[in-house]
């Protein structure tokens, strides 16, 4: 069974659409969560940590669900420049576990 | 800015081949990681190292070794290349509150 696992996609959305992308995790053990996002032929770039309580950055919300053990990534009013793959991280003890990313395509 | 480098983007070898790929940060990391990417598999981890030469075993060592002589620098090592380590090659560092920084990646195919 895989540590982490992600709806691969691929997500295409018109501008301006909200779109959410849930990450499940297996060990509920795991310590820190974050989303990553990959550009093309890129690597991948920390997006924002996920905490309990869920966090905000602009038009980007991350949410932790420990009961249930996934995590959510919601982007409000998309823009051309959103699209991207995401990818969902999981932490337990020393290692990394990353999801196989959710791609994403914003149209015009 | 955290700056993490490898010593190449693209590499071309022969099967059979010796292969070295090499990392560096500059902003005195003491974890640093090797991950390849394989498309429907996505980011998995070959070894990781949390000090001058520490290494562990990540979930795919077979075929691989490394080498951290020094804090900066984590070397990833192909013993004897085979076509089915053709992949991406991400190296990765972390700070103490779990953000992880990556090289630009190497992409190696193997012939």
């Amino acid at each position: 069974r895989k540590e982490v696992e992600q709806d691969p996609g691929p997500f295409n959305v018109p501008e301006g659409a909200t779109v959410a992308f849930n990450c499940t995790y297996s060990n509920s053990a795991s310590q820190s969560f974050f989303w990553y996002r990959q550009d093309c032929r890129k690597e991948p770039k920390l997006l924002m940590s996920v905490y309990s309580s869920g966090n905000e950055d602009g038009r980007f919300t991350a949410q932790l669900n420990r009961a249930s053990q996934y995590i959510s990534l919601l982007i409000r009013d998309s823009k051309l420049s959103d699209s991207a793959t995401y990818l969902c991280v999981v932490n337990l003890g020393n290692q990394f576990y990353f999801g196989t990313g959710t791609s994403l395509t914003v149209i015009p | 800015d955290v700056k993490v480098t490898q010593s190449s983007r693209y590499l071309v070898k022969r099967t059979g081949e010796k292969v070295f790929l090499e990392c560096v940060q500059d902003m005195d990391h003491e974890n640093m990681f090797w991950y390849r990417q394989d498309p429907g598999l996505g980011l998995r981890l070959i070894y990781f190292s949390y000090d001058v030469k520490m290494k562990e075993k990540g979930d795919i060592p077979e075929g691989y070794s490394v080498s951290r002589e020094k804090k900066e620098r984590f070397s990833l090592i192909l013993e004897s290349a085979s076509t089915n380590q053709t992949s991406m090659y991400l190296c990765a560092s972390i700070t103490g509150g779990d953000t992880q920084y990556f090289g630009p990646g190497t992409r190696l195919t193997v012939l």
